[in-house]
């Protein structure tokens, strides 16, 4: 069974730094590339950034370009985010979601980052 | 830069009923259009990919049509597990992903 179980967020003041962490179990992790998509309360989905499976491709959304670092360790099966410079529209659940034929198609449960002072 | 357009915002009917869910896509994505559920709480469900194949394990009362720039979700008979919120996507074409904004369907 796939699984992908986030886990790193909390409350962080305006300016804060925090790591999102993605732990992957229930297949063949180095082989899929990732994304993190975010919602903010009671909004819509915002896709945030990419990484292949090898890590050749990296893309970030323009809200965070500059801000936030994607990274994966296949060896050990988990994605990451390095989130800087953290603004108060940065609160939002994060999800990382596998990507399969262009499409996200498991996701993790979310975890929530609250941006505030 | 994709635009995706879902229409109504929201929608409230009753178990039992036809449900038809559109998503206009600015400029054509081709057939590379996909439809996700999400419930409160949740995160979102893959439904269909590439404008109508079914993902693994999704019930054949949902449905998916449309090309180029006007897409259908289709749910040919609303069960109680349906009411959610709906969320239509566009293919990776890195550098981007871009999801429509999201019909909610509601119990009337």
């Amino acid at each position: 069974e796939v699984q992908l179980v986030e886990s790193g967020g909390g409350l962080v003041q305006p300016g804060g730094s925090l790591r999102l962490s993605c732990a992957a179990s229930g297949f063949t992790f180095s082989s899929y590339s990732m994304n993190w998509v975010r919602q903010a309360p009671g909004r819509g989905l915002e896709w945030v950034s990419y990484i292949s499976s090898s890590s050749n491709s990296i893309y970030y959304a323009d809200s965070v370009k500059g801000r936030f670092i994607i990274s994966r360790d296949n060896a050990k099966n988990s994605l990451y985010v390095q989130m800087n410079s953290l603004r108060h529209e940065d609160t939002a659940v994060y999800y990382c979601a596998r990507v399969r034929l262009g499409y996200p198609d498991y996701w993790g449960q979310g975890t929530l980052v609250t941006v505030s002072s | 830069e994709i635009m995706l357009t879902q229409s109504p915002a929201t929608l409230s009917l009753s178990p039992g009923e036809r449900v038809t869910l559109s998503c206009r896509a600015s400029p054509s994505v081709s057939s590379y259009l996909a439809w996700y559920q999400q419930k409160p709480g949740q995160a979102p469900r893959l439904l269909i990919y590439d404008t109508s194949n079914r993902a693994t394990g999704i019930p054949a009362r949902f449905s998916g049509s449309g090309s180029g720039t006007d897409f259908t979700l289709t749910i040919s008979s609303l069960e109680p597990e349906d009411f959610a919120v709906y969320y239509c996507l566009r293919r990776s074409t890195w550098p981007s992903l871009t999801f429509g904004g999201g019909t909610k369907v509601e119990i009337k």
